[in-house]
């Protein structure tokens, strides 16, 4: 069974603080998403990262998938309180139609 | 704008009252997937349809039902709704091509059972 570990699970930080969230796993996955999700909406892709050492930027996002395509990181720059929100990690399984794992999610709140 | 789009956004069912949630996509895309989620957690995938061929997650209980009558349109049926199945129901769709799988979702379906 893929599993994703995606810490840190919660993480409460002041407007101008830069943060990491990480996703782990023992698998190799055929591509990597970042999505990010307000409360009562769903979840909105950010980034796909598909190349071993890849790393993608967003304005103040930061993605980066590691060069065994095993791991990922999301570094934010200067957080916002627009940043918080639920953010989830999320594999590509080879030969699934399509299926996705997901990390357990980062509660991130970013206070003014 | 090509979208996912759920509804209703808001379900209010009584225990064990079937419930039928619906999902549309403008995306034209070969695969649509049915996620649960709780509270900040990570969505559970019930089950997806590639094209029409149907896949059901091992865990996921008999009382929760899909239906792809097109490419365009799926159904969430729970046949029995328990307190248990009161969460959030997420439809997503993608494209499935070489390489990135990217879902899609749309807003879900906050399901309330009373």
């Amino acid at each position: 069974t893929q599993l994703l570990e995606q810490s840190p699970q919660f993480l409460s930080i002041q407007e101008g603080e830069n943060l990491t969230v990480y996703c782990n796993s023992s698998s190799v996955f055929s591509s990597l998403q970042w999505y990010r999700q307000e409360p009562g909406e769903g979840p909105v892709l950010l980034v796909t990262v598909v190349t071993g050492g890849e790393v993608k930027k967003l304005k103040r996002l930061t993605f980066q998938f590691g060069d065994a395509r095993k791991d990922s990181s999301l570094h934010i720059t200067a957080a916002q309180p627009g940043d918080t929100g639920l953010y989830l990690c999320a594999g590509g399984v080879y030969n699934q139609g399509g299926k996705l794992i997901f990390g357990q999610g980062t509660e991130l709140s970013v206070k003014p | 704008d090509a979208m996912v789009i759920q509804n209703p956004r808001y379900q209010v069912t009584q225990f064990g009252k079937p419930v039928t949630l619906s999902c549309s996509q403008t995306l034209n895309h070969n695969v649509m997937y049915w996620y649960q989620q709780k509270s900040s957690q990570a969505p559970k995938l019930l089950f997806h349809y590639y094209d029409k061929d149907f896949n059901n997650e091992a865990d996921t209980p008999d009382n929760f039902q899909s239906r792809r009558p097109n490419t365009s349109f799926c159904f969430l049926d729970i046949r029995s709704p328990g307190l248990g199945d009161a969460a959030m129901y997420l439809c997503a769709t993608s494209r499935v091509r070489g390489g990135a799988t990217e879902q899609y979702f749309g807003p879900g379906t906050r399901l309330t059972v009373t």
